[in-house]
């Protein structure tokens, strides 16, 4: 079965610092992988997906993540946060492009 | 804008009532998928439909129940509702049956008192 790990359900960062939200999964098969956003009484948007081409992919609003397949890992990074980018973040898994698994969530708040 | 309509935004209705959300997926796409957010549980898969029929189902209650209608637009319908049914339901809409990228909606909020 699969299933996804977010390290951290809140994280704190100040204004131009990096922002690192960890993810790690768990697939027997070639996984697919994706970061979603969801701001304040909003759906959820897609930032990246990895569907096994390139290992480091870039998204939206200046996000990117690499998937690591010995660590099992998709962590998301932005070198420099913005106020904006204050949001929940969700690490999720497919195994065809179906159904999506959720990890449970990284708060992030960015401190002027 | 994602382009995947949900209606109504909000509901508040009471234990054992029945109530039914409404997904436009977006122009073109055949799948639609249904998710439940709770704070105890996080964001779960409920079902998936693709051109009509069901494709997947995911942790639904036996009391919940789906449908994809000819025009593809979806209808979730929740029974007998209890107080843990509280949670914000998303629909979402892929192009093809196993597609990458999912479209979600605004979400409709449920809250059962």
């Amino acid at each position: 079965a699969q299933s996804v790990t977010q390290l951290g359900s809140h994280v704190s960062v100040s204004e131009g610092a990096l922002v690192l939200l960890r993810c790690n999964y768990s697939s027997s098969v070639p996984p697919y992988l994706f970061w979603y956003v969801q701001y304040p009484n909003q759906g959820l948007q897609l930032l990246l997906k990895y569907t096994s081409a390139a290992t480091l992919v870039k998204g939206i609003n200046g996000f990117e993540a690499e998937f690591k397949k010995s660590e099992t890992s998709f962590h998301l990074t932005k070198p420099s946060a913005h106020m904006s980018d204050a949001a929940e973040y969700f690490c999720a898994v497919s195994d065809k492009g179906g159904k999506l698994i959720f990890g449970q969530g990284t708060e992030l708040s960015v401190k002027p | 804008d994602s382009g995947v309509t949900q209606t109504p935004k909000h509901l508040i209705t009471a234990t054992g009532q029945r109530v039914t959300l409404r997904c436009s997926p977006r122009s073109g796409d055949l799948s639609v998928y249904w998710y439940q957010q709770s704070l105890d549980q996080g964001l779960q898969f409920l079902i998936q439909y693709y051109n009509g029929e069901e494709r997947a189902k995911g942790n639904i209650l036996e009391r919940f129940s789906a449908q994809q209608f000819p025009d593809l637009h979806s209808e979730l319908n929740l029974s007998s509702l209890e107080l843990g049914d509280s949670a914000l339901y998303f629909c979402a809409s892929s192009e093809g049956q196993l597609t990458y990228e999912q479209y979600f909606g605004p979400g409709t909020r449920l809250t059962v008192t």
